[in-house]
């Protein structure tokens, strides 16, 4: 079976920094990567996936992920963060051709004036 | 158009109550999901359907059952409520085998 950790469960930033959400998984076989961002009280919106292809993924809201095969990561970066960037992060983990997603525990980020 | 929309948003509740959450989908996907979010935030698959069939069920208590009337709605169904079932409650769907999945908003139930 597939999992993922997340390494960092807060992180505070100032506005205008860089962020970046540690994830790495376990599976015995090939995997496709997802990050979620969770706004307070609403559901979860996917913010980038890795499929396959380049190792390098960029999602919505200026995001942007790299997938590491030998090192089994797939951290999130963010140049500069925003006020609004404010929100629980989940990196998702699945098979292809599988039914589900597993998740991490999640990374609260912070992002302060 | 909401992708994925489930009711009710809130659900408050005694114990030993059987409630029902509703979803549905209009993004012609195969596959709809439960997943539960609890007080920590960690979300765990519940059960997972593809074209109306049951897939996926991840050891949770037969009090809960889930219904697809088709490919568009799934439902869940809670019987005899208990206090440990306070969570928030997350419909999803995706199509079928990539994971990619898309979430609805949410049922925040509290079981008093």
């Amino acid at each position: 079976a597939q999992s993922v950790t997340q390494l960092d469960s807060q992180v505070p930033v100032f506005e205008e920094a860089p962020v970046e959400l540690r994830c790495n998984y376990s599976s015995s076989v090939s995997v496709y990567l997802f990050w979620y961002v969770q706004y307070p009280n609403q559901g979860l919106q996917l913010l980038l996936k890795y499929l396959s292809g380049s190792t390098l993924v960029k999602g919505i809201n200026g995001f942007e992920a790299e997938f590491n095969k030998s090192q089994t990561s797939f951290h999130l970066r963010k140049p500069s963060v925003h006020i609004s960037d404010t929100a629980e992060y989940f990196c998702a983990v699945s098979r292809p051709n599988d039914y589900k997603l597993s998740f991490g525990a999640g990374t609260t980020v912070t992002v302060r004036a | 158009d909401t992708a994925v929309s489930q009711t009710p948003k809130y659900l408050v509740t005694q114990m030993g109550n059987d409630k029902s959450i509703k979803c549905e989908q209009n993004l012609g996907h195969d596959t709809m999901y439960w997943y539960k979010q609890d007080s920590k935030k960690f979300l765990k698959i519940m059960f997972s359907y593809n074209n109306k069939e049951l897939i996926i069920n991840e050891t949770v208590p037969n009090r809960f059952s889930p219904k697809s009337p088709d490919k568009a709605h799934l439902n869940l169904h809670i019987n005899s409520l208990e206090l440990g079932d306070s969570a928030v409650y997350f419909c999803a769907s995706s199509p079928m085998g990539q994971g990619k999945a898309f979430f609805g908003q949410g049922t925040r139930l509290t079981v008093v």
